[in-house]
């Protein structure tokens, strides 16, 4: 049984570029959350997608968009990139949006330069 | 304002001591509330998670505890190893919200 998987590991992009990470929830999940957590931070909520829809936002600007797909995979793309935008991205997975828990795949570490 | 708040903020132990570490939130409605653990750089991995009704839950050498009424919740390391050494995160479940402490960093030390 496969946990959360996210790709790539790492990614480092310079300012103004756009980027796009992945993620593959855990069998039988159908909800993603993403997050961003900066160095010595707790992750900070960008967003949350189940069936295929933007259910909840966190207070990230329209420059951080996502998707869903109908195998429940989902992708974060963040566009015209700053500096401050270096984190390290998490993806969870859970079985519905309101979850008893919620699972954490290992990360995308994001340099931008 | 739903808030969850972590003490202390880091933490140095010698290996094979015990330690405890807080939560205290305010986050309303109540779901649930779990412990992770980080290692530098990784996802978190879920620990231990505890509903309402429950006051205590152990996963090996840690246990953690919750007092609803006071909003309080520990983790308790028992005969700390050297593997030990990450964040451990408090993560409050709500209204189908996830509020995240800032976590607390812990070293052990030989």
């Amino acid at each position: 049984d496969a946990g959360v998987t996210q790709s790539p590991t790492h990614l480092i992009k310079t300012r103004g570029q756009q980027v796009t990470l992945r993620c593959s929830p855990k069998s039988g999940h159908d909800t993603v959350s993403w997050y961003q957590q900066a160095l010595g931070q707790g992750p900070q909520f960008i967003f949350q997608y189940y069936e295929e829809e933007e259910r909840q936002r966190g207070n990230f600007p329209d420059r951080f968009s996502g998707h869903q797909f109908p195998n429940y995979s989902s992708e974060l793309n963040v566009n015209a990139l700053l500096l401050g935008d270096s984190a390290l991205y998490l993806c969870a997975s859970s079985l519905g949006p309101g979850a008893y828990e919620q699972y954490f795949g290992p990360g995308t570490r994001l340099t931008v330069t | 304002k739903n808030q969850v708040e972590q003490s202390p903020q880091s933490l140095i132990i010698l290996e094979g001591k015990n330690c405890t570490l807080q939560c205290n939130y305010t986050v309303s409605p109540f779901s649930n509330l779990r412990w992770y653990k980080q290692d530098t750089g990784r996802g978190p991995v879920s620990l231990t998670i505890m509903t309402f009704s429950e006051n205590t839950k152990s996963n090996g050498r840690y246990t953690a505890t919750l007092d609803a009424d006071t909003k309080q919740s520990s983790l308790h390391i028992t005969a700390s190893q050297l593997s030990d050494s990450a964040s451990y995160i408090c993560v409050v479940s709500g209204g189908n919200q996830f509020y995240f402490g800032t976590g607390t960093s812990l070293t052990v030390i030989p």
